[in-house]
């Protein structure tokens, strides 16, 4: 089965630093999110696209973090600078269509800031 | 705005006994529901889900749940449990926004088997 693929499986950064994830939908799948999801909580709704359009990005700390899928397939999340807080698993996820139906989740991006 | 509890933190069954987690939500309209499961340092993996007609709904490993309109819950229930359960277990609501529809997930239940 087709899975979504997501780099680097774990990040250890100083605080200040820049990170990037990167992450690569299932082939076809027309909607990406990202999700964060912080030690004992649910996963945290950050960004959304259809194809290349941001649709949702109502929880995206604008001022440090972005986000990208130029080509409407792969996504980068970058944050710069990390702070001590965003230390938590970063989950990609893609869906067939904007009416979700099923997500598909990669395993992950866990980050470190310290 | 939607949103979902879970109203257990953690739950602790023998193996072979019945399971169920509980899930309220909070949503003007019909909602979509979901359960999915997470294994320690893994993503999400979708259990079931409800989007309409029959209430109760089968999913994946043996698990069901029940939608109930009038207590909006949908809570998940396993009527013999396997060691191999033990996970975290989300609840989570789709609802429409904008064109497109928004998943918000609960804060989870940690589910503990023991022999």
């Amino acid at each position: 089965e087709a899975e979504v693929a997501q780099s680097p499986r774990y990040k250890i950064t100083e605080k200040s630093q820049a990170v990037a994830f990167w992450c690569d939908p299932i082939s076809g799948h027309a909607t990406l999110y990202w999700y964060r999801q912080i030690l004992g909580q649910g996963p945290e709704l950050l960004v959304q696209f259809q194809d290349e359009s941001v649709v949702d990005d109502s929880q995206l700390p604008k001022d440090r973090f972005s986000a990208e899928r130029l080509k409407g397939v792969d996504s980068t999340l970058k944050i710069q600078p990390a702070e001590l807080g965003d230390s938590a698993m970063y989950l990609c996820a893609s869906s067939r269509t904007v009416n979700n139906e099923k997500l598909f989740f990669g395993s992950g991006t866990q980050l470190s800031v310290l | 705005a939607q949103s979902v509890t879970q109203p257990d933190i953690h739950i602790t069954v023998s193996e072979g006994a019945s399971l169920e987690l509980r899930c309220n939500y909070s949503y003007g309209a019909t909602p979509y529901l979901f359960w999915y499961v997470q294994s320690p340092g893994q993503g999400l993996q979708l259990l079931l889900k409800y989007f309409s007609g029959d209430t109760l709904v089968q999913g994946i490993k043996g698990f069901e749940a029940e939608f109930k309109r009038s207590q909006s819950s949908f809570n998940l229930r396993k009527p013999s449990v396997h060691w191999s359960d033990a996970a975290e277990y989300f609840c989570a609501v789709g609802a429409q926004s904008g064109g497109y529809q928004k998943v918000t997930f609960g804060t989870g239940t940690k589910l503990q088997v023991i022999p």
